[in-house]
């Protein structure tokens, strides 16, 4: 593990059901981030937080809701989710925003298949 | 706000040949430049990185140059072997910004 944890793993849920990722650091990072990973999209980044304040939300829809209640975790909420949304959901951290010569650390990612 | 485009989007190159990245960036601000590996199935992974005080930085069989004139910078993977396959990212910054990925290489190494 390189210290960013997420869970789950794999989610399978339907277009009505309400469910939440959640993504867990322990090294002591100020700013955190969610990312949509898909063939289409590689890496689109979907909202930045530091210090526990959201800084960015880079138009994404109001289905997917963020939570960071603090320094150390975040979450993202799902509901009425569409197909198109099916994706890997990564979470990462850096000490600060300007990522220092550790960069940004990851997470292994959600896989998430909307039906 | 930063735009990185990424070069070519896939490569396929013989066991032992030489690969390389390209990378262009918009904003002239940028200061760092991280390439991330990601292996099928895994998370993506700070391979290398390079500041703008400097014109290329080199790790065993990786390295990576800047050119802050032409904004762009390029990563060299000599003697290839099966396992450097992966999808790279490029990424740039500007001091207090956060990263802007590029669009990621596909890099599949024939053996």
């Amino acid at each position: 593990e390189t210290g960013v944890t997420q869970t789950p793993r794999h989610l399978v849920m339907g277009m009505t059901n309400k469910k939440s990722l959640k993504c867990e650091q322990h090294l002591g990072h100020n700013a955190m981030y969610w990312y949509k990973q898909s063939a289409k999209k590689p890496l689109e980044l979907m909202f930045v937080y530091n210090f526990k304040e959201q800084t960015e939300n880079n138009s994404v829809p109001s289905r997917f809701s963020p939570e960071c209640p603090n320094s150390s975790h975040l979450f993202l909420h799902l509901h009425t989710l569409q197909p198109e949304d099916s994706a890997l959901y990564l979470c990462a951290s850096s000490q600060d925003i300007q990522p220092n010569i550790y960069g940004y650390t990851f997470g292994s990612g959600t896989r998430l298949t909307v039906v | 706000g930063e735009n990185v485009e990424q070069h070519p989007s896939t490569l396929s190159v013989q066991e032992g040949d030489s690969a390389v990245i390209k990378c262009t960036y918009s904003d002239s601000a940028s200061n760092y430049f991280p390439w991330y590996k990601q292996e099928l199935g895994k998370r993506p992974q700070l391979i290398i990185d390079i500041r703008s005080n400097v014109g290329e930085k080199k790790d065993q069989r990786i390295a990576v140059t800047l050119n802050k004139t032409a904004k762009h910078f390029s990563l060299h993977i000599t003697e290839t072997q099966p396992e450097d396959s992966a999808v790279y990212f490029c990424a740039a910054s500007a001091r207090n910004e956060k990263l802007t990925f590029g669009t990621g290489t596909r890099l599949t190494i024939i053996p």
